[in-house]
């Protein structure tokens, strides 16, 4: 059974950093691009960012390109997302999503439970 | 960058049909994905390549796409189909993936 648990979630100050972790199973993970989707409270979907397989290809969405960073370890089974120089409109659960190709395009066959993250003082 | 837009809403007897849009510029020529989002839960793709359908999701889900609109159906909707629907794109020329605002579909 493919699952994805998300963790590193939290209350976290403006300006300050977070590092979202997904660990991944019941999958060859080294097969699979990974995504990053976020959800404001009472809002849509919103893309964060994508990784091939091998992370050669890297993707962002501009609202967060420059301050966050995808990267993925495939000993490890596991995806993560670096943020810098959070904000308030970063305030979101965040989704770990398995893309159904090595590459980044496609659909999201996969998703874990999503961790919330706010940035508040 | 690309744009999807989906109504914010559409509502449907039990047993009707809904259908629910997502409008974009020569959409037609993309692969479109469809998601659909129960509250406090995540997304579970139930269209996606426009029209084929994962394992375990009804034939009552299906989805075509044409010029610039593609359509999620939903025939003989149930109680169980209320939910948020999301479309979604990859968009070569921005390497973004794209999604469109999502629609509300109530079940009257």
């Amino acid at each position: 059974e493919v699952q994805l648990v998300e963790s590193g979630g939290g209350l976290v100050k403006p300006g300050g950093s977070l590092r979202l972790s997904c660990a991944a199973s019941g999958f060859t993970f080294s097969s699979y691009s990974m995504n990053w989707v976020r959800q404001a409270p009472g809002k849509g979907l919103e893309w964060v960012s994508s990784i091939s397989s091998s992370s050669s290809y890297i993707y962002y969405a501009d609202s967060v390109k420059g301050r966050f960073t995808i990267s993925r370890d495939n000993a490890k089974n596991s995806l993560y997302l670096q943020m810098n120089s959070l904000r308030a409109e970063d305030t979101a659960v965040y989704y770990c999503a398995r893309a159904n190709t090595a590459m980044v395009i496609g659909q999201f066959d996969y998703w874990g439970q999503g961790t919330l993250v706010t940035v508040s003082s | 960058s690309y744009v999807l837009t989906q109504p914010p809403s559409v509502s449907v007897a039990p047993g009707q049909t809904a259908r629910i849009t997502c409008g974009g510029n020569n959409i037609g020529s993309k692969s479109v994905h469809w998601y659909q989002q129960k509250p406090g839960q995540a997304p579970v793709l139930v269209v996606y390549d426009d029209s084929d359908r994962p394992s375990g999701i009804p034939e009552r889900f299906s989805g075509s796409n044409s010029g610039n609109t593609a359509t999620l159906t939903i025939s003989r909707v149930e109680a169980g189909d209320e939910a948020d629907y999301y479309c979604q794109v990859w968009d070569s020329s921005s390497d973004h993936q794209v999604f469109g605002g999502g629609t509300k579909l109530t079940v009257l």
